[in-house]
């Protein structure tokens, strides 16, 4: 079955430096990868979509990268400010359906001032 | 606020107890999707909704579990002789599949249900 992971250690960044968390799956090479954002006790907010023809795709101060060699994504926030800080979570749609996606456990990042 | 919204948005309930949970999705959208997530963990899909049809149902799901969206419109979700294994936060999103889509799901705020 389809295995998504991210690190389950939270990050801890320094205020301006750029974060960088990473998302590995397994098995089969999804369509598309997705990354959102969750602060505590509130639902996922989408932030990008990157398919599987893209290498790199950005978004203000955000950026993803894809390797479908590697089953890797990247996802980058640079000069990172202390609002930054939130859980990041994976998602890919399963082998077995292109209509859902599954989550990764998500990274914790703290930005600190 | 024309988001996505759950109700009620804290439950505590009594094990044995069926409770049930309401979502209004973004009106324009035709797929509807109900997850469960726990401390620490990433939502974990439970079933999802293409307009009024359910479409698929998560082998995880108990048969205590049952989703409605009669009308293609709200959705509920209702858990029966609840245990305390089910306490968790519950969440729903919707999207607007097709060509006119772009696959991100929105999410609402989620219901924190409690089992005592």
């Amino acid at each position: 079955s389809q295995k998504i992971e991210q690190n389950s250690e939270a990050l801890n960044i320094q205020e301006g430096k750029t974060a960088t968390l990473t998302c590995n799956y397994t098995n089969y090479s999804p369509a598309y990868l997705q990354w959102y954002r969750q602060d505590p006790g509130r639902g996922p907010v989408f932030l990008l979509l990157i398919r599987e023809n893209e290498k790199e795709k950005r978004k203000e101060r955000l950026k993803v990268t894809f390797d479908t060699t590697l089953k890797q994504s990247l996802f980058h926030i640079t000069a990172s400010q202390p609002a930054d800080s939130a859980t990041y979570l994976c998602a890919l749609p399963p082998a077995s359906s292109a209509s859902k996606i599954i989550f990764g456990s998500g990274t914790r990042l703290s930005i600190r001032p | 606020d024309t988001g996505v919204s759950q109700d009620p948005r804290h439950k505590i309930t009594k094990r044995g107890q069926n409770v049930t949970f309401r979502c209004d999705p973004i009106s324009e959208h035709n797929r509807l999707y109900w997850y469960r997530q726990t401390l620490g963990q990433g939502p974990e899909f439970l079933t999802y909704f293409q307009n009024e049809a359910q479409l698929e149902k998560s082998r995880l799901l108990s048969d205590r579990f049952s989703a409605e969206r009669p009308k293609g419109s709200f959705s509920t979700l209702e858990i029966q002789r609840t245990e305390q294994g089910d306490s968790a936060m519950y969440l729903c999103a919707s999207s607007l599949e097709g060509d006119r889509g772009k696959g991100e799901q929105f999410f609402g705020p989620g219901t924190r249900l409690t089992v005592l």
